[in-house]
């Protein structure tokens, strides 16, 4: 039950795109397609923001995007805004009803 | 409306037992397996376990496996976490999770969290 490992830090100006990054492994990112990211603000409870490698819950914008290649998944924010500025948490499930979350990445909007 | 609400976090003593209780409600709640997801203060999330939809597959983190046990109430509506031999590190904030579909998969609601303080 190793973390995913993403970037401590990611930053970028309004308007901009970033795309964090999530390492993980064939029994995990590279296995299924239950990958998710969250995102957390401070003192606020983490929002779901992309699951199932691509997928966009209702209410979330369109600037916000999933993707995978092999073991690494990734999120893309397009047209940064300064509410974006926040903890950004992967996840995959591992198997054997595990789920594990990367180590978090802060994006700070420039 | 979706809401989940934690309850049953203290401050407890290391080697004691504290059980965590989730009322759900705004759902179909046995459509959907549950988690228990936590966060130390400063630090990132963890998740604790889970918990299918009809409690079949369950799951737990390799620090709690032999101390902490997820079950659920489909009647009530209730999820639980009976958490014993506590240690200083279970110390965190836990959120009661509700996930995507009827098994692992994501987390797709959360509640506030209950803190749990494990303190000499």
């Amino acid at each position: 039950q190793s973390a995913l490992t993403q970037p401590p830090s990611a930053s970028g100006s309004p308007g901009q795109s970033v795309t964090i990054s999530c390492n993980g492994t064939s029994s995990d990112i590279g296995n299924y397609n239950f990958v998710s990211w969250y995102q957390q603000h401070p003192g606020k409870v983490p929002k779901l923001m992309i699951y199932e490698v691509i997928k966009r819950p209702a209410g979330v914008p369109l600037r916000f995007s999933g993707s995978r290649s092999g073991k690494t998944a990734s999120l893309t924010v397009s047209g940064l805004q300064a509410e974006d500025e926040a903890d950004y948490y992967c996840s995959s499930y591992a198997g054997n009803n595990n789920i594990i979350f990367g180590g978090g990445t802060k994006l700070t909007v420039l | 409306e979706v809401q989940l609400v934690e309850s049953g976090g203290g401050s407890v003593q290391p080697g004691k037992s504290l059980r965590l209780s989730c009322a759900v409600s705004g759902f179909t709640f046995d459509d959907y397996a549950m988690h228990w997801v936590r966060q130390a203060p400063g630090k990132g999330l963890e998740w604790v376990s889970g918990i299918s939809w009809n409690s079949f597959s369950i799951g737990y983190v390799d620090s709690v496996k032999g101390r902490f046990t997820i079950s659920r109430d489909n009647a009530k509506n209730f999820l639980y976490l009976q958490m014993s031999s506590l240690k200083i590190e279970d110390t965190a904030l836990y959120f009661c999770a509700k996930d995507t579909g009827p098994g692992p998969r994501a987390f797709e609601i959360w509640g506030q969290g209950t803190m749990v303080t494990v303190s000499s």
